[in-house]
């Protein structure tokens, strides 16, 4: 059973058409929701972690949000240098993350 | 050297070859990870060292054979793989364990693997 969840799988924008990419999770306890972003052939790059229901973080761009159930990650007026693979993951008992397919965000000129 | 380090950076290696993969963190941190990466297959966990010591193996065939000499450092042995072990191997530390900031993963470039 996927414990992680995001959607869509991809995604195109045109460079300012701002939309939202979504993360939902199942499990209980949570401790804490993680954000990356990923470039082809790349490590992925940490962006956020969210720890508690209506908790937002920022940067540049992109705006993190927390619910009981799912995780958004809006992405404003954005440009073709954000197009990437941006992934959501939550801890197992333990160490690991479980992380979800991601979504594949293309921006356009 | 910042941050999480790996070389090579790219491998191509016959079934009975024998190759290391490094991976080095510059961060401090306790725990490291290395992690499979195959194309529309979501990150793989392999194995988990906290302070040298492994604490989880995810069932990864013994063809696979990690070490951790210290917690900076962290090799992946590679010996008689299948073509289908062909992917991307990502390392990647945290300062340990207990969920929060404990739990946010580093990652290095990655290496890709191509098994002929």
């Amino acid at each position: 059973e996927d414990q992680v969840t995001q959607s869509p799988e991809a995604l195109r924008l045109q460079e300012g058409e701002s939309s939202s990419l979504n993360c939902s999770y199942t499990v209980s306890g949570l401790r804490g929701l993680f954000w990356y972003r990923q470039d082809p052939g790349k490590g992925p790059e940490f962006l956020f972690t969210l720890y508690s229901a209506g908790e937002e973080k920022e940067k540049e761009r992109l705006k993190a949000t927390l619910t009981k159930k799912e995780s958004f990650l809006h992405i404003t007026a954005p440009k073709p240098e954000d197009s990437a693979t941006y992934l959501c993951a939550v801890p197992w008992p333990g160490y690991a993350l479980n992380f979800g397919k991601g979504t594949s965000l293309l921006v356009t000129p | 050297e910042t941050g999480v380090t790996q070389t090579p950076r790219h491998l191509v290696m016959g079934m009975t070859n024998k190759k290391s993969l490094k991976c080095e963190q510059h961060l401090g941190h306790n725990a490291m990870y290395w992690y499979k990466q195959s194309a529309k297959k979501p990150l793989e966990l392999m194995f988990v060292y906290n302070f040298k010591e492994q604490t989880e193996n995810n069932s990864v065939p013994s063809r696979f054979s990690p070490e951790c000499p210290n917690s900076s450092h962290l090799f992946l042995h590679l010996h008689t793989l299948q073509p289908e072990d062909s992917a991307l191997y990502l390392c990647a530390s945290s300062p340990g364990r207990g969920g929060g900031r404990n739990n946010e993963q580093f990652f290095g470039p990655g290496t890709r693997l191509t098994v002929l």
